[in-house]
Protein backbone atom coordinates (compact mmCIF):
# COMPACT_ATOMS: atom_id res chain seq x y z
CA UNK A 1 0.00 0.00 0.00
CA UNK A 2 2.10 3.01 -1.12
CA UNK A 3 2.08 6.11 1.35
CA UNK A 4 1.82 9.60 0.19
CA UNK A 5 4.72 10.51 -2.44
CA UNK A 6 6.08 13.69 -3.42
CA UNK A 7 8.78 14.59 -5.91
CA UNK A 8 11.09 15.69 -6.09
CA UNK A 9 13.25 15.50 -3.13
CA UNK A 10 15.25 18.24 -3.22
CA UNK A 11 15.50 21.48 -5.23
CA UNK A 12 17.51 24.21 -5.67
CA UNK A 13 16.04 27.32 -7.63
CA UNK A 14 17.46 31.19 -8.01
CA UNK A 15 15.53 33.93 -6.67
CA UNK A 16 12.34 35.43 -8.66
CA UNK A 17 11.61 31.71 -10.44
CA UNK A 18 8.75 29.90 -10.49
CA UNK A 19 8.50 26.02 -8.93
CA UNK A 20 6.52 23.06 -9.05
CA UNK A 21 5.98 20.66 -6.60
CA UNK A 22 4.04 17.33 -6.85
CA UNK A 23 2.34 15.17 -4.49
CA UNK A 24 0.41 11.30 -5.05
CA UNK A 25 -1.70 10.96 -2.12
CA UNK A 26 -2.24 7.68 -0.11
CA UNK A 27 -4.20 4.55 -1.97
CA UNK A 28 -7.75 5.31 -1.26
CA UNK A 29 -7.48 9.03 -0.14
CA UNK A 30 -9.20 12.01 -1.99
CA UNK A 31 -8.38 14.67 -0.19
CA UNK A 32 -4.56 16.93 -0.30
CA UNK A 33 -3.20 19.57 1.75
CA UNK A 34 0.34 21.28 1.68
CA UNK A 35 2.57 22.43 4.42
CA UNK A 36 5.58 24.65 4.75
CA UNK A 37 7.61 23.97 7.17
CA UNK A 38 10.87 26.33 8.03
CA UNK A 39 14.23 24.96 10.06
CA UNK A 40 13.03 24.96 13.48
CA UNK A 41 9.43 25.28 13.19
CA UNK A 42 6.21 22.98 12.72
CA UNK A 43 4.66 23.09 9.67
CA UNK A 44 2.35 25.53 8.74
CA UNK A 45 -0.84 24.97 6.50
CA UNK A 46 -0.82 26.41 2.94
CA UNK A 47 -4.31 24.89 1.48
CA UNK A 48 -6.01 21.84 0.85
CA UNK A 49 -7.66 20.49 -1.95
CA UNK A 50 -10.66 18.02 -2.46
CA UNK A 51 -13.12 17.88 -6.06
CA UNK A 52 -10.19 19.44 -7.79
CA UNK A 53 -11.23 22.99 -5.74
CA UNK A 54 -8.88 24.89 -3.03
CA UNK A 55 -10.95 24.53 -0.02
CA UNK A 56 -9.09 25.69 3.07
CA UNK A 57 -5.98 28.28 2.13
CA UNK A 58 -3.93 29.55 5.19
CA UNK A 59 -2.18 32.77 5.57
CA UNK A 60 0.02 32.59 2.66
CA UNK A 61 0.13 34.70 -0.04
CA UNK A 62 -1.31 34.76 -3.99
CA UNK A 63 2.19 33.81 -5.04
CA UNK A 64 1.65 29.99 -4.11
CA UNK A 65 -1.55 28.09 -5.75
CA UNK A 66 -2.28 24.92 -6.37
CA UNK A 67 -4.31 22.35 -8.47
CA UNK A 68 -5.83 18.74 -7.67
CA UNK A 69 -6.14 16.32 -10.92
CA UNK A 70 -8.83 14.08 -11.48
CA UNK A 71 -6.76 11.35 -9.84
CA UNK A 72 -6.90 13.16 -6.43
CA UNK A 73 -2.89 13.78 -7.18
CA UNK A 74 -2.17 17.34 -6.75
CA UNK A 75 0.70 20.65 -7.47
CA UNK A 76 1.90 23.19 -5.58
CA UNK A 77 3.14 26.34 -7.38
CA UNK A 78 5.20 28.98 -6.33
CA UNK A 79 5.87 32.18 -8.52
CA UNK A 80 8.04 34.89 -7.65
CA UNK A 81 10.50 32.85 -5.18
CA UNK A 82 11.52 34.68 -1.80
CA UNK A 83 14.62 33.48 0.01
CA UNK A 84 12.09 33.02 2.47
CA UNK A 85 10.74 30.56 0.49
CA UNK A 86 13.49 28.16 1.14
CA UNK A 87 11.76 25.78 3.36
CA UNK A 88 10.49 21.97 3.71
CA UNK A 89 7.05 21.69 1.76
CA UNK A 90 5.29 18.63 3.13
CA UNK A 91 2.07 17.25 1.22
CA UNK A 92 -0.68 15.25 3.22
CA UNK A 93 -3.79 13.24 2.04
CA UNK A 94 -6.63 11.68 4.15
CA UNK A 95 -10.19 10.84 3.60
CA UNK A 96 -13.04 13.21 3.54
CA UNK A 97 -14.94 11.15 5.59
CA UNK A 98 -16.81 14.46 7.21
CA UNK A 99 -15.43 13.32 10.56
CA UNK A 100 -11.74 14.00 12.17
CA UNK A 101 -9.52 11.41 10.69
CA UNK A 102 -5.33 11.99 10.64
CA UNK A 103 -3.47 13.30 8.30
CA UNK A 104 -0.86 11.17 6.37
CA UNK A 105 2.25 13.06 5.36
CA UNK A 106 4.88 12.37 2.22
CA UNK A 107 8.83 12.90 3.12
CA UNK A 108 8.32 16.24 2.07
CA UNK A 109 10.37 18.25 -0.65
CA UNK A 110 13.37 20.41 0.23
CA UNK A 111 13.60 23.59 -1.34
CA UNK A 112 16.19 26.06 -1.48
CA UNK A 113 16.23 29.70 -2.60
CA UNK A 114 19.45 31.26 -3.82
CA UNK B 1 -0.31 34.50 17.23
CA UNK B 2 1.23 30.74 18.26
CA UNK B 3 -2.38 28.84 18.66
CA UNK B 4 -0.79 25.52 19.96
CA UNK B 5 2.41 25.74 21.54
CA UNK B 6 5.27 23.49 22.75
CA UNK B 7 7.33 25.27 25.36
CA UNK B 8 9.77 22.46 25.82
CA UNK B 9 12.23 22.30 23.23
CA UNK B 10 14.00 19.61 23.87
CA UNK B 11 13.19 16.71 26.55
CA UNK B 12 16.21 13.65 27.43
CA UNK B 13 14.60 10.45 28.96
CA UNK B 14 16.98 7.65 30.46
CA UNK B 15 15.69 4.30 28.58
CA UNK B 16 13.00 2.34 30.25
CA UNK B 17 11.77 5.21 32.50
CA UNK B 18 7.99 7.84 31.24
CA UNK B 19 8.30 10.68 28.57
CA UNK B 20 5.75 13.41 29.32
CA UNK B 21 5.95 15.82 26.25
CA UNK B 22 3.36 18.80 26.83
CA UNK B 23 1.53 21.25 24.45
CA UNK B 24 -0.71 24.23 25.61
CA UNK B 25 -3.98 25.63 23.01
CA UNK B 26 -5.30 29.08 22.81
CA UNK B 27 -8.04 28.44 20.36
CA UNK B 28 -11.58 27.21 22.26
CA UNK B 29 -12.89 25.83 18.74
CA UNK B 30 -10.40 23.31 18.60
CA UNK B 31 -12.04 19.78 19.03
CA UNK B 32 -9.27 17.10 17.57
CA UNK B 33 -5.76 16.53 18.68
CA UNK B 34 -3.13 14.82 17.39
CA UNK B 35 0.66 14.01 18.14
CA UNK B 36 2.93 13.07 15.32
CA UNK B 37 6.54 12.18 15.09
CA UNK B 38 9.27 12.93 13.22
CA UNK B 39 12.49 11.93 11.69
CA UNK B 40 15.36 13.65 9.76
CA UNK B 41 14.56 13.47 6.11
CA UNK B 42 11.23 11.89 6.81
CA UNK B 43 7.87 13.64 6.78
CA UNK B 44 5.92 13.61 9.87
CA UNK B 45 4.10 9.96 11.35
CA UNK B 46 1.18 10.30 13.24
CA UNK B 47 1.08 8.30 16.34
CA UNK B 48 -2.12 9.03 18.46
CA UNK B 49 -5.38 11.24 18.53
CA UNK B 50 -8.14 12.26 20.58
CA UNK B 51 -11.35 14.21 20.20
CA UNK B 52 -12.23 16.11 22.42
CA UNK B 53 -15.23 14.37 24.38
CA UNK B 54 -12.52 12.17 25.70
CA UNK B 55 -10.08 13.11 27.95
CA UNK B 56 -7.53 9.85 27.36
CA UNK B 57 -6.82 7.54 24.36
CA UNK B 58 -4.28 4.53 24.77
CA UNK B 59 -2.74 3.21 21.84
CA UNK B 60 -0.12 0.47 23.34
CA UNK B 61 3.07 2.47 25.11
CA UNK B 62 1.54 6.18 23.74
CA UNK B 63 -1.44 7.77 26.04
CA UNK B 64 -2.56 11.20 25.12
CA UNK B 65 -3.73 13.03 27.77
CA UNK B 66 -6.70 16.28 27.52
CA UNK B 67 -7.47 18.82 30.03
CA UNK B 68 -9.54 20.99 27.93
CA UNK B 69 -10.46 23.45 30.80
CA UNK B 70 -6.88 24.21 31.11
CA UNK B 71 -6.45 23.71 27.24
CA UNK B 72 -3.14 21.47 27.48
CA UNK B 73 -2.62 17.89 26.20
CA UNK B 74 0.38 15.36 27.05
CA UNK B 75 1.94 12.80 25.55
CA UNK B 76 3.26 10.07 27.92
CA UNK B 77 5.43 7.34 25.99
CA UNK B 78 5.88 4.41 28.49
CA UNK B 79 8.38 2.26 28.80
CA UNK B 80 10.63 4.78 26.46
CA UNK B 81 13.04 3.12 23.64
CA UNK B 82 15.67 4.70 21.96
CA UNK B 83 14.03 4.26 18.70
CA UNK B 84 11.62 6.86 19.96
CA UNK B 85 14.18 9.38 19.71
CA UNK B 86 12.84 12.22 17.30
CA UNK B 87 11.11 15.63 17.13
CA UNK B 88 7.52 15.12 18.54
CA UNK B 89 4.74 17.53 16.95
CA UNK B 90 1.37 18.21 18.59
CA UNK B 91 -1.34 19.28 16.31
CA UNK B 92 -5.36 20.37 16.64
CA UNK B 93 -7.72 21.08 14.30
CA UNK B 94 -11.45 22.64 14.48
CA UNK B 95 -14.42 21.06 13.23
CA UNK B 96 -16.09 20.24 10.10
CA UNK B 97 -14.34 21.52 7.11
CA UNK B 98 -11.75 22.22 8.95
CA UNK B 99 -10.28 18.74 9.85
CA UNK B 100 -7.72 18.95 7.41
CA UNK B 101 -6.34 21.94 8.60
CA UNK B 102 -3.74 21.16 11.16
CA UNK B 103 -2.02 23.84 13.45
CA UNK B 104 1.01 23.01 14.77
CA UNK B 105 3.43 23.36 17.72
CA UNK B 106 6.46 24.34 17.50
CA UNK B 107 8.10 20.73 18.20
CA UNK B 108 9.86 18.95 21.24
CA UNK B 109 12.98 16.73 20.37
CA UNK B 110 12.91 13.91 22.58
CA UNK B 111 16.37 11.69 23.00
CA UNK B 112 16.04 8.50 24.75
CA UNK B 113 19.32 7.44 26.31
CA UNK B 114 20.26 3.65 26.66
Amino acid sequence: DAGVTQSPTHLIKTRGQQVTLRCSPKSGHDTVSWYQQALGQGPQFIFQYYEEEERQRGNFPDRFSGHQFPNYSSELNVNALLLGDSALYLCASSWRTGGPSPLHFGNGTRLTVT
Amino acid sequence: DQQVKQNSPSLSVQEGRISILNCDYTNSMFDYFLWYKKYPAEGPTFLISISSIKDKNEDGRFTVFLNKSAKHLSLHIVPSQPGDSAVYFCAASAGGTSYGKLTFGQGTILTVHP
